[in-house]
């Protein structure tokens, strides 16, 4: 699996667009980028995912740069309720063998 | 729809007793994935089944991890003896297919060692 870096924590201010990055430079071309995140005291939720076109859902968007090697997940009006850590994943998707590894994310803090 | 139900929801217990989780996936949902998650870490993946069959346990303790999935419905998953390390959140999540996106997690089993 590619690697991701995220940084490990970030702020932002309620109602402003949270834009949170993830570099993953040794991406491959099968390989899609998931975003997952968790509130406290919850199982991960699954965002949004994509492999090379920018990806929008009722959620989040996805912007993944031309040549992979970076992706911005963006929350337009981030709440109080969108605090949480924020998995970027790189993995190939599909068949038995597919299964989700995470690492220790970023934690964005919503605040007033 | 309903979601992914775990129970017990706490569970404290002393070294070297034994202890059990269960899950119940959504209806429909073939694939069912025991995690461990660790204060401050992401979840690890113990354990992935494709209906009763073991896909991968290559990070499942095998001496003192075990976990079955009869009918393919829900899962078990056991630790004996129970070491200090193993403090921690147990997650369970299915999804439809073998597919990196929809994984529904449960709110998880919170085991305490001591």
């Amino acid at each position: 699996d590619a690697k991701t870096t995220q940084p490990t924590s970030m702020d932002c201010a309620e109602g402003r667009a949270a834009n949170l990055p993830c570099n993953h430079s040794t991406i491959s071309g099968n390989e899609y980028v998931y975003w997952y995140r968790q509130i406290h005291s919850q199982g991960p939720q699954y965002i949004i995912h994509g492999l090379k076109n920018n990806e929008t859902n009722e959620m989040a968007s996805l912007i993944i740069t031309e040549d992979r090697k970076s992706s911005t997940l963006i929350l337009p009006h981030a709440t109080l309720r969108d605090t949480a850590v924020y998995y970027c994943i790189v993995r190939v998707d599909g068949g038995t063998a597919s299964k989700l590894t995470f690492g220790t994310g970023t934690r964005l803090q919503v605040t007033l | 729809e309903a979601g992914v139900a775990q129970s017990p929801r706490y569970k404290i217990i002393e070294k070297r007793q034994s202890v059990a989780f269960w899950c119940n996936p959504i209806s429909g949902h073939a694939t069912l994935y025991w995690y461990q998650q660790i204060l401050g870490q992401g979840p690890k993946l113990l354990i992935q089944f494709q209906n009763n069959g073991v896909v991968d346990d290559s990070q499942l303790p095998k001496d003192r991890f075990s976990a079955e999935r009869l009918k393919g419905v829900d899962s078990t998953l056991k630790i004996q003896p129970a070491k200090l390390e193993d403090s921690a959140v147990y997650l369970c999540a299915s999804s439809l297919r073998a597919a990196n996106y929809g994984y529904t997690f449960g709110s998880g089993t919170r085991l305490t060692v001591v």
